[in-house]
């Protein structure tokens, strides 16, 4: 399976808009997901099939997929918003693949 | 509500076993995939393994492939992870993960730390 790849860190203000880019081979043939960890905590979904949001999370994440690339909106980023965010995507083959991970900074 | 509670982690040296557990409860364990995700300290996700609800389908990540083995017992609504041949570089957290595909893993488990080392 193909690689995801994601910057490093992402740095927002509060209230701001946070874009969280994960590149892949032709990734928008292909379903995207997106993983929020805290520190000590375990991951939690906040993104499936793209755009989807989970019952519970708020309106301020969404989702695009296009091309080679996915990418998480955090819209009005809260300092809760401060955490880990990893992309997935599955396409035909039997297994998803995870991106390498983005630090999200609220400054 | 939902409920994944691994058990089971532990130190070990290289080249033994453990065998890990994930409890299950608060939905139809035998109506899901399931799977296991490990995080290494400081790192990403990684896949381990992923079982469909029936059991006959399973997938392993090429790293331990020979060397592990996933089940389930939808009678106890429980998923194991028997970890055999263990190297340091399987050290990593490792959780339990409700879903399979497109829709996400859902709900996860705490994780549960195994430690390879001599």
């Amino acid at each position: 399976s193909s690689e995801l790849t994601q910057p490093p860190s992402v740095s927002v203000s509060p209230g701001q808009t946070a874009s969280i880019p994960c590149s892949g081979d032709k990734l928008g043939d292909k379903y995207a997901c997106w993983y929020q960890q805290k520190p000590g905590q375990s991951p939690v979904l906040v993104i499936y099939q793209n755009t989807k949001r989970p019952s519970g999370i708020p309106e301020r994440f969404s989702g695009s997929n296009s091309g080679n690339t996915a990418t998480l909106t955090i819209s009005g980023t809260q300092a809760m918003d401060e955490a880990d965010y990893y992309c997935q995507a599955w396409d035909s083959s039997t297994v998803g693949v995870f991106g390498t991970g983005t630090k999200v900074t609220v400054l | 509500q939902v409920q994944l509670v691994e058990s089971g982690g532990g130190v070990v040296k290289p080249g033994g076993s453990l065998r890990l557990s994930c409890a299950a409860s608060g939905f139809a364990f035998s109506d899901y995939y399931m799977t296991w995700i490990r995080q290494a300290p400081g790192k990403g996700l990684g896949w381990v393994s992923y079982i469909s609800p029936r059991g006959s389908t399973i997938y392993y990540v090429d790293s331990v492939k020979g060397r592990f083995t996933i089940s389930r017992d939808n009678a106890k609504n429980s998923l194991y992870l028997q970890m055999n041949s263990l190297r340091a570089e399987d050290t990593a957290v490792y959780y339990c993960a409700r879903g399979w595909g497109s829709s996400g893993l859902t709900y996860w488990g705490q994780g549960t730390l195994v430690t390879v080392s001599s």
